[in-house]
């Protein structure tokens, strides 16, 4: 069954650091997501992407964040000076579809680990 | 979006039947209800949705009220994979947005 991966599975930097977490998104799909979860709190949305574009986010995703998707396959989260906040898992996700029964299927995650 | 609300936790035994509730109240009409779970160190998963109709598939039931008020996610025979923090969802036609918004949800625990 197809899957979402994601790298790397744990990410320890310094604060002020940059960091790119990367995911490979299911390989038809067309819409992809950032979710962040700190530990212990709720998953919450960043960033939703399509066509190229950012088409939704969050207001945690300040201009200290940035998505890309470089080539074909992947699609990347660049946090350019990270904070000691920044610390939680990071979930990327993809859809076929925008609909409201479209379903979003989720990577394992990158635990990003700022001290 | 329409607020859900869950019960923080709920407790099963093993090969037995859970019944997870959803209190949706102020659900609009062209509203799906959802359900997503999220094992433990891993990312969320995709269970089940439905609209006003109870349905069925390999994971699970979804029993949805009359009013549509409510909804309850029924795994016919839980297994020690299934515990898990349960998220029920509203998406609506309403908005612009496709993003998934996730409470607390309830976590499950199955005891052997």
């Amino acid at each position: 069954e197809p899957e979402v991966t994601q790298t790397p599975s744990h990410q320890v930097t310094q604060m002020g650091q940059e960091v790119i977490l990367r995911c490979v998104p299911i390989s038809n799909h067309l819409y992809f997501y950032w979710y962040r979860q700190i530990l212990g709190q709720k998953v919450e949305f960043l960033v939703s992407f399509y066509n190229n574009e950012i088409s939704e986010k969050s207001e945690i995703f300040d201009d200290q964040f940035s998505v890309e998707r470089p080539d074909g396959s992947n699609f990347t989260l660049k946090i350019r000076s990270t904070k000691l906040e920044d610390s939680a898992m990071y979930f990327c996700a993809s859809s076929e579809g925008q609909g409201v029964t479209d379903t979003q299927y989720f990577g394992p995650g990158t635990r990003l680990t700022v001290l | 979006d329409a607020k859900t609300t869950q019960p923080n936790s709920m407790e099963s035994n093993e090969e037995e039947p859970v019944h997870l509730p959803c209190n949706h109240s102020t659900i609009s009409g062209t509203d799906y209800i959802h359900w997503y779970r999220q094992l433990p160190s891993q990312g969320p998963e995709y269970v089940i949705h439905g609209l006003t109709s109870n349905v069925n598939n390999r994971m699970a039931s979804l029993a949805i009220a009359e009013d549509r008020k409510s909804s309850t996610l029924i795994l016919h025979r839980a297994t020690l994979r299934d515990a898990a923090v349960y998220y029920c969802i509203l998406r609506g036609y309403g908005g612009a947005t496709n993003k998934l918004i996730f409470g607390t949800g309830t976590l499950l625990a199955v005891q052997p």
